[in-house]
C-alpha cells in the first residue's frame, strides 16, 4: 500500500501569515496516463471534509486563490498565502493514482496562534 | 446542487449488522462511481469501498472485506453499505461521497452518519 506522510501534524500560523503542509507518498504518484492524482481536502470543525485541490495544483470552484499546490512525483505541498481564522481545521492528502486504493495522509491540524 | 444524505447510523452490539443509507440529488446519479469514506472519532481519514457507476465493479478496503457489503439503486438514487460482523474498531462516522472521474477523487462529501459498536 502507498503511505502518505504529511507535516507538520500541528500548525500554529499567526492571522495573515502563510503557512505551508508538506505530503510525502511512499511511492511515485504518476499515473501511467500521465496524470499525478494527489489531492488535499479541509475538514473545518464539526463539518464534513471538502476538497480543495485534485491533480496536485487545480483548485476546486469556490476554493479561494489563497489556496494553491504543488509538487510532484513524491513531494507536494499545500500552501495558504495568507491565513485567514475560517481556515482553522484540518488537511489531509490523498492519493488516487495506485487504484483500487485510495490512501489519506494523517492529517494536519491548522490553528491559529 | 449535489447533496449527499446518509442514514442508518446507530449503536450495535459487536458481532451485529447494520445498513447504511445514502440518498443522492443535484446530479445525475447513474453516471458517477460512489464511495464510502469513515472517520474513526478524533482520527484521520479511511476509504471504505467504492462502486461502479453500473454496479459491476466494486472493490473494498481489506479491513472491511468479507464483512462489508457495498450497493447501489440507481432507480432510486442512493447508495448502501450493509455492514456485517461488526467490531469495535468499526467505530467511525461513515462518509458517503461521489467520486469525479476526471480526478479520481471524492469531490462532494455527506454530512456523515455515526456507527457506534459497543456492548
Amino acid at each position: 500500500d502507498v503511505v502518505m506522510t504529511q507535516s507538520p501534524l500541528s500548525l500554529p500560523v499567526t492571522l495573515g501569515q502563510p503557512a505551508s503542509i508538506s505530503c510525502r507518498s511512499s511511492q511515485s504518484l504518476v499515473h501511467s496516463d500521465g496524470n499525478t492524482y494527489l489531492n488535499w481536502f479541509q475538514q473545518r470543525p464539526g463539518q464534513s471534509p471538502r476538497r480543495l485541490i485534485y491533480k496536485v495544483s487545480n483548485r476546486d470552484s469556490g476554493v479561494p486563490d489563497r489556496f494553491s499546490g504543488s509538487g510532484s512525483g513524491t513531494d507536494f505541498t499545500l500552501k495558504i498565502s495568507r491565513v485567514e481564522a475560517e481556515d482553522v481545521g484540518v488537511y489531509y492528502c490523498m492519493q488516487g493514482t495506485h487504484w483500487p486504493q485510495w490512501t489519506f495522509g494523517q492529517g494536519t491540524k491548522v490553528e491559529i496562534k | 446542487q449535489v447533496q449527499l444524505v446518509e442514514s442508518g447510523g446507530g449503536l450495535v452490539k459487536p458481532g451485529g449488522s447494520l445498513r447504511l443509507s445514502c440518498a443522492a440529488s443535484g446530479f445525475t446519479f447513474s453516471d458517477y462511481y460512489m464511495s464510502w469514506i469513515r472517520q474513526a472519532p478524533g482520527k484521520g481519514l479511511e476509504w471504505v469501498s467504492y462502486i461502479s457507476s453500473s454496479g459491476s465493479t466494486i472493490y473494498y478496503a481489506d479491513s472491511v472485506k468479507g464483512r462489508f457489503t457495498i450497493s447501489r439503486d440507481n432507480a432510486k438514487n442512493s447508495l448502501y453499505l450493509q455492514m456485517n460482523s461488526l467490531r469495535a474498531e468499526d467505530t467511525a462516522v461513515y462518509y458517503c461521497a461521489r467520486v469525479s472521474s476526471s480526478s479520481w477523487s471524492p469531490d462532494y462529501w455527506g454530512q456523515g452518519t455515526l456507527v457506534t459498536v459497543s456492548s
